[in-house]
């Protein structure tokens, strides 16, 4: 099976950097995605690494470790809009090779 | 160029009646995928869908809950006889063969309430 852990909720200051973790174990591992999530509003996709290293895309970056089953995300230059949830998913070789599994996702609010 | 469409966009129905979603993928989108979402809670795997094949249906439940994507029209997730824990926004993506850069491409969900 898979598991994904990342915090629940965080808060952090307009302007500032927030860095958020996700760890996962699975079988197959095909790449892990980070989605942005406002409320009531449908997952947009933000960030994709199947490489180690860090991809940076503007003000978000994310990093991964293959060998640790680490990622985060990274989001500089804080935004009040950036005030959402923001999911980690990891995609698998298993069960048909395109399913991504979700975290529960991980809160922010962004605070003046 | 559409999105991934999904209707209808809230969906009202009593115990006891059936619940009919519908998702059109993005055109060129072969790969169909159903979610489901509790408030404040992440997505949770139903089933994964190709024209005429169901790939991965690991997340249903075993009962009442059954979905499709024929080879004209949209995919449905259909639930029967609905109870109140089936309450919740579903969500269906799309992905087009092979592996995708950028994952799926959200729809923006079906919020079914059942009274």
């Amino acid at each position: 099976g898979q598991n994904i852990d990342q915090p629940t909720e965080m808060t952090a200051t307009e302007g500032a950097i927030v860095q958020i973790n996700c760890t996962y174990q699975t079988s197959g591992f095909n790449g892990l995605f980070w989605y942005q999530q406002h409320a009531g509003e449908a997952p947009t996709f933000l960030s994709y690494n199947v490489l180690d290293g860090l991809e940076e895309k503007g003000r978000f970056s994310s990093f991964l470790s293959r060998s640790k089953g680490y990622s985060y995300l990274l989001l500089k230059e804080l935004q009040m809009k950036d005030s959402a949830s923001y999911l980690c998913a990891v995609r698998s070789l298993t069960g048909g090779g395109n399913k991504l599994t979700f975290g529960t996702g991980t809160q922010l609010k962004v605070e003046l | 160029n559409a999105g991934v469409m999904q209707n209808p966009r809230h969906l009202v129905r009593r115990r006891g009646q059936e619940a009919r979603l519908r998702c059109s993928p993005m055109k060129g989108h072969s790969h169909v995928y159903w979610y489901r979402q509790l408030p404040e809670e992440g997505l949770k795997f139903m089933v994964y869908l190709q024209k005429e094949n169901i790939i991965d249906e690991s997340g249903m439940p075993k009962e009442r809950f059954s979905a499709e994507f024929p080879k004209e029209g949209p995919s449905i997730l259909r639930i029967q006889q609905v109870v109140r824990g089936d309450s919740a926004a579903y969500f269906c993506a799309s992905s087009p063969p092979g592996d995708s850069l950028y994952g799926y491409t959200f729809g923006s969900g079906t919020r079914l309430t059942v009274v």
